[in-house]
């Protein structure tokens, strides 16, 4: 079945310690989408990128990094520079006009 | 003015009963909306897109008012498992990306 895969689904990082999201998706769309969702917050974008070798900055990019070498794939860097990254971390894919697909998410915790 | 806004809730319904709820829009240029269902702890699934004619899934039925800037969510007969947050999500098509999530409305269906 056609999806989006984010791993892991839990993820601890340290003080000053750079961290990669893993999102894939196998439906071919072309926009994918990183959103951070903090406890009774709406979701707020980071990155998103709607074609292979390019993407733009969402509201929250500082702190972050993203990379689009291939269609499937939409890795997500948490920079040390990220002061409070502690959040769940929403992978999103979308084709034309309908809403977006989401993967299960990422837990991000700071130790 | 916040682009997308919802009433945070809870909203607390005994099951069986007809619950609704409105999400209201800035943007009157906005294109089209959805509604996302997500449970705690998970990722925002789709729920319905709500179509200019208003449209039914079941127990669910979605309106949108284009002169007032709302969208609506009816559920009748509710079930203890429609306990959940509710996304409103809008489509204003500016620039690349354009959708705009609500913070949610949550609500809790009693036995």
């Amino acid at each position: 079945d056609g999806g989006i895969t984010q791993s892991p689904k839990y993820l601890f990082r340290k003080e000053g310690q750079n961290v990669t999201l893993s999102c894939e998706q196998n439906l071919n769309h072309d926009a994918m989408y990183w959103y951070r969702q903090d406890p009774g917050q709406g979701l707020r974008l980071i990155y998103y990128s709607q074609i292979v070798n390019d993407f733009q900055k969402g509201d929250i990019a500082e702190g972050y990094s993203v990379s689009r070498e291939k269609k499937e794939s939409f890795p997500l860097t948490v920079t040390s520079a990220q002061k409070n990254p502690t959040a769940f971390y929403l992978c999103a894919s979308r084709t034309g006009g309908y809403g977006y697909t989401f993967g299960s998410g990422t837990r991000l915790t700071v130790v | 003015r916040k682009e997308v806004e919802q009433d945070p809730g809870p909203f607390n319904v005994p099951e069986g009963a007809t619950v609704a709820f409105n999400c209201t829009y800035s943007n009157s240029a906005s294109q089209s909306f959805f509604w996302y269902r997500q449970d705690c702890r998970k990722e925002p699934k789709l729920l319905m897109s709500v179509y200019s004619s208003g449209n039914e899934d079941g127990r669910f039925t979605a309106q949108l008012n284009r002169a007032s800037q709302y969208i609506s969510l009816l559920i009748r007969d509710s079930k203890l498992s429609d306990s959940a947050t509710y996304l409103c999500v809008v489509n204003s098509g500016g620039g690349a990306d354009g959708l705009t999530f609500g913070k949610g409305t949550h609500l809790i269906i009693q036995p």
